[in-house]
């Protein structure tokens, strides 16, 4: 596609429950990045992968979430036993390079998944 | 820890004038900075950028300006329009690493 696309647009989860987010980035990109904005802030890095391998989760405020990108292009974010705190926005980018290469910083963002936990 | 700070948080000015918004940041290894617009119900796109070895850059009507001694800059907007309208965020990077974000500044242009 012409962007990064996610899905759900919007997903409303209970308490408790395992949710999964889609991304597909822009075809042919090398890295790929998962942020969390929460109402009114700016976007929090979770974590990045270039192709398959997950280079950094150090964002990812706990054991409850987990990211995938099995084959290099779509990736999961799947969070599960969700909690209130866990309602934000989750953003996908990509990037055609990897960090620490040139253009590598340029990042390409989706309109992201709106998660509410009731 | 928020190594990037961002204000005001919000502000008005009418068409055609000058908005401004400046950020401040602690990491003196952060070598790449990005200004974002977001629109509402849209992912952040990227603006304008500039790396530390040029005090000031310019595309069009938006206009950053860098002070690294004071570890500072900011982004001008120029002959502001009512679609400009959006929340800006800086950010900074360090290596072409992850992208930290400012808090964001939710700028309103009055026609």
């Amino acid at each position: 596609g012409a962007g990064v696309s996610q899905s759900p647009r919007y997903k409303v989860a209970k308490r408790g429950q395992d949710v999964a987010l889609r991304c597909d980035p822009i075809s042919g990109h090398v890295s790929l990045f998962w942020y969390q904005q929460a109402l009114g802030q700016g976007p929090e890095f979770l974590t990045y992968f270039q192709n398959e391998a997950q280079l950094d989760k150090s964002g990812l405020p706990s054991d409850r979430f987990f990211a995938e990108r099995p084959e290099g292009s779509v990736s999961t974010l799947k969070i599960q036993r969700t909690q209130q705190e866990d309602s934000a926005v989750y953003l996908c980018a990509s990037s055609s390079r990897g960090v620490r290469q040139a253009g590598g910083e340029k990042l390409f963002f989706g309109s992201g998944t709106q998660l509410s936990v009731l | 820890q928020q190594q990037v700070k961002q204000s005001p948080q919000s502000l008005i000015v009418q068409k055609g004038g000058i908005s401004i918004i400046n950020c401040a940041y602690e990491n003196t290894a952060f070598d790449y900075f990005p200004w974002y617009q977001q629109f509402p119900g849209k992912g952040p796109a990227l603006l304008i950028a500039i790396r530390p070895d040029v005090s000031e850059k310019k595309e069009g009507r938006f206009t950053i300006s860098f002070n690294k001694s004071a570890k500072q800059f900011s982004l001008h907007i120029m002959d502001s329009q009512p679609g400009d309208s959006a929340t800006y965020f800086c950010a900074a990077s360090s290596a072409g690493n992850k992208l930290t974000f400012g808090g964001g500044t939710r700028v309103l242009v009055k026609p």
